[in-house]
């Protein structure tokens, strides 16, 4: 049971290098998440998608877009990558409305 | 202030030892409390959910709510080297994953 498998683990881009960052679940999950991780500063959401065929942002979606492919798959893009987006990125899951968000092991960015 | 505040550590006990983890908070409309482990290059998965005020206890592991004081805690007994990681609060005012305020971890190491 894979649970949420995320892709790459590990990137380095220049700056204005543009990348996608995949995400996919196997629990039959309604609700996707993108947060960033950043020393000192909790969890930060990016954007979420509560629901196959609707995204919203969330805390600081700035410099991000989000594609939900289909209710299995939610992926992240920067258009033109930037040193301040050099962070590890989540993807999470969830049932529905509900408490217990699964994550995945996470993708580490740098941009140079 | 931050919405969510923990102290970074790191805390270091010995094995056996009772840790106590806490967390403070500033929005006094949070009525969901949850705590994450993470360990290293993984992403967090649940390890207690509370709602409103109260103690909740699941094996070595119970989480205490003080909602007059606007602070929670994870007490660990009995605490072992695999309980080494990084232990982040999270917190809401609605039952929903887009909600979730994180604290930044408070990163333990239990020495053998």
């Amino acid at each position: 049971n894979a649970g949420v498998t995320q892709t790459p683990k590990f990137q380095v881009l220049k700056t204005g290098q543009s990348m996608t960052l995949q995400c996919a679940q196997d629990m039959n999950h309604n609700s996707m998440y993108w947060y960033r991780q950043d020393p000192g500063m909790g969890l930060r959401l990016i954007y979420y998608s509560a629901s196959e065929g609707t995204t919203d942002k969330g805390e600081v979606p700035n410099g991000y877009n989000v594609s939900r492919l289909n209710k299995r798959e939610f992926s992240l893009r920067l258009e033109s990558a930037a040193p301040s987006q050099t962070s590890v990125y989540f993807c999470a899951s969830s049932p529905g409305a509900d408490e217990k968000l699964f994550f995945g092991s996470g993708t580490q960015l740098s941009v140079l | 202030q931050k919405e969510v505040e923990q102290d970074p550590g790191p805390l270091s006990v010995p094995e056996g030892a009772i840790v106590s983890l806490n967390c403070t908070y500033s929005n006094s409309a949070f009525q969901y409390f949850m705590w994450y482990r993470q360990y290293s290059r993984k992403g967090p998965e649940l390890l207690m959910y509370t709602y409103s005020s109260g103690n909740k206890e699941d094996g070595r592991f119970t989480a205490q709510v003080d909602k007059s004081s606007k602070y929670i805690s994870l007490f660990i007994r009995d605490s072992q080297p695999s309980d080494s990681a990084t232990y982040l609060c999270a917190m809401s005012l609605f039952n929903y994953g887009q909600n979730f305020v994180f604290g930044p971890g408070t990163r333990l190491s239990v020495l053998p």
